[in-house]
């Protein structure tokens, strides 16, 4: 089965810390993986997208990183700001006939000051 | 506009009532999505429409859900006989390409239904 697992659940971290969100797929064909922010009671953002080939991308004080191997990502948020505290969604994009994005649970960060 | 626009945002309807709900997709977007959200998960895919064929609609729960994008624009997803099982987010995404294929896909804030 297509699954997207993440971890932690939720996470607490004091405003200019450091923190490393962590993903498990098992989907397959892979077409993409992507990490998404999603504030409470909005829609998902985009914050990276990475193909097989890359192994990390950047997006500001935020960085992706890709094990295509191990079937592994992590988010690494570097000097967290208040308005970090969302929820951050893995998601790998199907390969299959239809691409369809398969979402994982997230990860709810809080930052307090 | 600018973005992707759903309504309502909020909509609370008494079981067994017909609901619809509406995504206007950025102009010109190829690709539109439909995903169904509960409260604490992840969003789960419902149906995807390229243009105003409806390509894949594997994710619809039963068959008192449906969804029509009948110009390839503005989608409706419509929920018949809603039960308490159905209250969740629903959001919309579209995409300029057909499927996703590395591009971006822009997300509406989603309507929460709640059904009582």
């Amino acid at each position: 089965k297509n699954q997207v697992e993440q971890s932690p659940q939720s996470l607490i971290i004091l405003e200019g810390k450091n923190c490393t969100l962590q993903c498990n797929y098992t989907v397959s064909p892979f077409s993409n993986l992507r990490w998404y922010k999603q504030d409470t009671g909005r829609g998902p953002v985009s914050l990276t997208i990475m193909t097989f080939s890359e192994n990390t991308k950047s997006n500001g004080r935020y960085t992706a990183t890709l094990d295509a191997d191990t079937k592994q990502s992590s988010l690494h948020i570097t000097a967290s700001q208040l308005s970090d505290s969302a929820s951050y969604i893995c998601v790998v994009e199907y390969g299959g006939a239809t691409n369809k994005l398969i979402f994982g649970t997230g990860t709810l960060l809080a930052v307090q000051p | 506009g600018a973005g992707v626009s759903q309504s309502p945002r909020y909509k609370v309807a008494k079981r067994g009532q017909d609901v619809a709900l509406r995504c206007d997709p950025i102009s010109g977007h190829v690709s539109l999505f439909w995903y169904q959200q509960a409260l604490g998960q992840g969003p789960e895919f419902l149906t995807y429409f390229q243009n105003e064929a409806q390509l894949d609609k594997s994710g619809l729960p039963s068959d008192r859900f449906f969804a029509e994008r009948p110009e390839g624009s503005v989608s409706t997803l419509k929920i018949q006989r809603t039960q308490q099982e159905d209250s969740a987010v629903y959001l919309c995404a579209s995409s300029f390409t057909g499927g996703y294929m590395n591009t971006e896909a822009f997300f509406g804030q989603g309507t929460r239904l709640t059904v009582v």
